[in-house]
């Protein structure tokens, strides 16, 4: 059974970088696509991108200058970078897998609150 | 402001049937997949539906999916109780080469 787990921390202050980890269990980080995608409370569902194990990437225009997203097959994780955060980036953090199409999430991880705030 | 359109709320007794409606245009709906995801309150979205009207293995019948040109429907039927949640329809953008959202619609069941 496949499970993902993301990990981080829950707070982080303005204009610093925010870090996430999702680790992946029962299966393996290649042949799909790997996603983050965010919830501010109260709100709905933004994609901020995705790794496909080819390695290309995709992003969400509106955050593009400032994300990243690596991946590390050796410890079966993948991460977010997300640069120069304000408090508009506080938000419930989902990492997800998607299979075939990057808009097929069939695996998501339980989310993790990141505020921003000094 | 999301890309795709949808209804913030709908609503439905019990046993009867609902539809939810997701507008888009010709650069995602119109030339894409559409899926659908159903978030119960504190939990992760799951997937209900995928390119346009397929279940997962584990999802009911009672759950459906459509697309007709720029516009999906998602179809519940013999509502419950237990599926008061937010449902999301998702695609692809080709335009913006990025997955795009509806800004959700709250089902609550009478």
């Amino acid at each position: 059974q496949v499970q993902l787990q993301e990990s981080g921390p829950g707070l982080v202050k303005p204009s610093e970088t925010l870090s996430l980890t999702c680790t992946l269990s029962g299966g393996s980080t290649s042949n799909h696509f790997w996603s983050w995608i965010r919830q501010p409370p109260g709100k709905g569902l933004e994609w901020i991108g995705c790794i496909h194990n080819s390695g290309s990437t995709n992003y969400n225009p509106s955050l593009k200058s400032r994300v990243a997203i690596p991946v590390d097959r050796s410890k079966n994780q993948f991460s977010l970078k997300l640069s120069s955060v304000t408090a508009a980036d506080t938000a419930v953090y989902y990492c997800a897998r998607a299979f075939t199409r990057p808009q097929n999430f069939d695996y998501w991880g339980q989310g993790t609150l990141v505020t921003v705030s000094s | 402001q999301s890309v795709l359109t949808q209804p913030p709320s709908v609503s439905a007794a019990p046993g009867q049937k609902v539809t939810i409606s997701c507008s888009g245009s010709s650069s995602n709906i119109g030339s894409n997949y559409v899926s659908w995801y159903q978030q119960l309150p504190g939990t992760a979205p799951k997937l209900l539906i995928y390119e346009n009207n397929k279940r997962p293995s584990g999802i009911p019948d009672r759950f459906s999916g459509s697309k007709s040109g720029t516009s999906a429907t998602l179809g519940i039927t013999g509502l419950q109780t237990g599926d008061e949640a937010d449902y999301y329809c998702g695609t692809w953008d080709s335009s913006l080469s990025a997955v795009v959202f509806g800004g959700g619609t709250k089902l609550t069941v009478l």
